[in-house]
């Protein structure tokens, strides 16, 4: 079955420290696609990236990047330099191909950056 | 293109009302999902549909709960006879595809007293 964990219940920082989230995912699919999002107090979620299971390539998009290891079933998410803009709470999800094509989502990682 | 809409974005209604919520997804979006998320949770799936047919249901889905999508765009959720316990925020999302990334709406914040 789908599952998504984040250990990280909540985490805080001071600003400009560098915090890595953790991801750890199961599935018994072999095509399957891993997102996290990003919940601010505002509550809409917002999309952060989507890769899938036949890409292990990481990823940086500026402060961001994404490390997905298949060996681990992990798909951890850094913030480089982190700003008080940052703080939200921050969710993993998975989507399998052929097993129902819902997202499944982790608990989510709470995530205060402070001043 | 102005994104997922959810409508209404606050509901109060009396334990055992029925309610009823909307939710319009990005126009060229095949694919609406549902879900409902509680206070310090993820987001938990109720329910998607691929143009007007709906394709899963959870089974948190009980039966006082019934979704729609009569002509493949808009979309309702309706809970009958609501508990206490359906207070919660609810979400729509729509995407193109199975396995792209979901559009989220700002959801449908209900309250049943």
């Amino acid at each position: 079955a789908q599952k998504v964990t984040q250990a990280q219940t909540e985490i805080s920082v001071v600003e400009k420290e560098d915090v890595t989230l953790d991801c750890v995912y199961e599935t018994r699919d072999t095509t399957y696609y891993l997102f996290w999002y990003k919940q601010p107090p505002s509550g809409e979620l917002v999309f952060l990236i989507r890769r899938n299971s036949f890409d292990e390539q990481n990823e940086i998009s500026g402060r961001y990047s994404w490390n997905f290891q298949k060996s681990t079933s992990s798909f951890n998410f850094t913030i480089t330099a982190s700003q008080v803009v940052d703080s939200a709470v921050y969710f993993c999800a998975l989507s399998e191909a052929n097993y129902g094509q819902n997202f499944v989502f982790g608990p989510g990682t709470r995530l205060s950056v402070l001043p | 293109d102005t994104g997922v809409s959810q409508d209404p974005r606050h509901k109060i209604t009396k334990r055992g009302q029925n309610v009823t919520f909307r939710c319009d997804p990005i126009s060229e979006h095949n694919r609406l999902y549902w879900y409902r998320q509680t206070l310090g949770q993820g987001p938990e799936f109720l329910t998607y549909f691929q143009n007007e047919a709906q394709l899963e249901k959870s089974r948190l889905l009980s039966d006082r709960f019934s979704a729609e999508r009569p002509k493949g765009s808009f979309s309702t959720l309706e809970i009958q006879r609501t508990e206490q316990g359906d207070s919660a925020m609810y979400l729509c999302a729509s995407s193109e595809r199975g396995g792209d990334e979901a559009f989220f709406g700002q959801g449908t914040r209900l309250t049943v007293v």
